[in-house]
């Protein structure tokens, strides 16, 4: 089955600065690829979700790349903000007519020092 | 408009005891998938419901159990319980069974306390 790595699994940037955070899956079948914010006490929320059928996806502050080949997808803040303080997921799944299984990594906490 | 609604939104339970958790899906979603999540952890796939059908069941023992009602709200059953299985649990409702588009809204989730 599918395995997701998440790395850093904390990660302290100054705000204003950039903050990268990666990903590996293990299953080549896998074609969807949502990143997820969880602030603390609160639900998962999507924030921007990339398919194989691309290899890049942007909004406003926000980006994704995957490589296929290597089987790895990033998730890219600029600018970040101290609200952008957060744990991060990345989850992967395969996009089938009655599949919602998402698949997820083990998360980052991202701390923005102001 | 209402989002996804869980309930109760915590609970203490003591070992060897039967707890129910319920999800109502955002009007119109047919689908609902549960997730636990453990602290520190990501969530973990328990179950996913579509048109009142299981679809898709993770690596959980047969003490987790759920269905779904025809007007598409769910419930989670779990059996003799474990200290092990404290931990938030998610619902998540989507509009169609797949990723056809469409994106998972998950509930604020359950706090399940096992002492």
């Amino acid at each position: 089955g599918e395995n997701v790595e998440q790395h850093p699994s904390t990660l302290s940037v100054q705000e204003g600065d950039s903050a990268v955070i990666k990903c590996t899956y293990s299953d080549s079948a896998s074609n969807y690829f949502p990143w997820y914010k969880q602030e603390l006490g609160k639900r998962p929320q999507l924030i921007i979700d990339i398919r194989s059928n691309v290899g890049e996806k942007k909004d406003q502050r926000i980006a994704v790349t995957l490589n296929k080949t290597a089987k790895h997808f990033s998730l890219h803040i600029t600018e970040t903000q101290p609200e952008d303080s957060a744990v991060y997921f990345c989850a992967a799944t395969t996009n089938g007519d009655s599949n919602y299984q998402l698949i997820w990594g083990a998360g980052t906490k991202l701390i923005i020092k102001p | 408009d209402a989002g996804v609604t869980q309930s109760p939104t915590h609970l203490i339970k003591t070992r060897g005891q039967q707890v129910t958790l319920r999800c109502s899906p955002i009007s119109g979603h047919k689908s609902v998938s549960w997730y636990q999540q453990v602290l520190g952890q990501g969530p973990q796939f328990i179950f996913q419901y579509y048109e009142k059908e299981e679809r898709g069941r993770g690596n959980f023992p047969d003490r987790f159990s759920a269905r779904q009602f025809p007007n598409y709200s769910s419930e989670l059953n779990v059996n003799a319980l474990l200290l092990g299985d404290s931990a938030l649990y998610l619902c998540a409702s989507s509009l169609a069974g797949g990723l056809m588009n469409t994106e998972a809204f998950f509930g604020q989730g359950t706090r399940l306390t096992v002492v």
